[in-house]
């Protein structure tokens, strides 16, 4: 089966950086995937892993690790638009996408 | 990047009623798609998985016989809740994936389902 651990909720200041960690155990794996959603809207992709190191892109790095099971997502810079659930996804076998429970991140003033 | 086209966005029907959501891919041919729901505070699971010309692929749990998909061309895809029941309130979004390149995967924005 599949199992995908991300923190329920985190707070950060306007500006500052935070990290959603993202454990997971899955049989096989095609590339794990990270997900910006606000609420009542569906998810916007922001970036893909599938080889271990760092991906940058803009504000947002994503980390993959596939010895330990383990990714990150790294948001810098934080801005309020960036209030919002941020869902760890893998394609494991059968290239099916399967989801973590989400972070909601807060971003405070 | 593409886009995917839901519709309606939202539906508010009486308990035993059908209801047909419509999902379309705008710009591009999708290989396949796939049908999740979204219960509130909960992340995305997913129903089924379809192919376009061929019966769709069902998670465990999920009722082939009450969630009909049909995936009759390579931009439509629809889901018809059967005989619909209060519990199947829920946010309803579709995803459409290009050939098999890993990234191309995209979401549709969603339909949010009310039974009364």
């Amino acid at each position: 089966g599949q199992n995908i651990d991300q923190p329920t909720e985190m707070t950060a200041t306007e500006g500052a950086i935070v990290q959603i960690n993202c454990t997971y155990q899955t049989s096989g794996f095609n590339g794990l995937f990270w997900y910006q959603q606000h609420a009542g809207e569906a998810p916007t992709f922001l970036s893909y892993n599938v080889l271990d190191g760092l991906e940058e892109k803009g504000r947002f790095s994503s980390f993959l690790s596939r010895s330990k099971g383990y990714s990150y997502l790294l948001l810098k810079e934080l801005q309020m638009k960036d209030s919002a659930s941020y869902l760890c996804a893998v394609r494991a076998a059968g290239n099916k996408l399967t989801f973590g429970g989400g972070t909601r991140v807060l971003v405070k003033p | 990047g593409a886009v995917v086209s839901q519709h309606p966005s939202r539906v508010i029907c009486k308990s035993g009623t059908s209801v047909k959501i419509e999902c379309r891919s705008l710009d591009f041919q999708a290989t396949t798609m796939f049908w999740y729901r979204q219960f509130p505070k909960q992340s995305l699971m997913l129903m089924a998985t379809s192919n376009e010309g061929s019966k769709a692929t069902y998670e465990q749990g999920v009722e082939k016989d009450k969630f009909l998909i049909n995936h009759a061309s390579l931009t439509l895809s629809t889901l018809t809740v059967t005989s619909a029941h209060p519990e199947d309130s829920s946010f309803y979004i579709c995803s459409a994936r290009i050939g098999q390149a890993q990234e191309t995967q995209y979401f549709g924005p969603g339909t949010r389902l009310l039974v009364l």
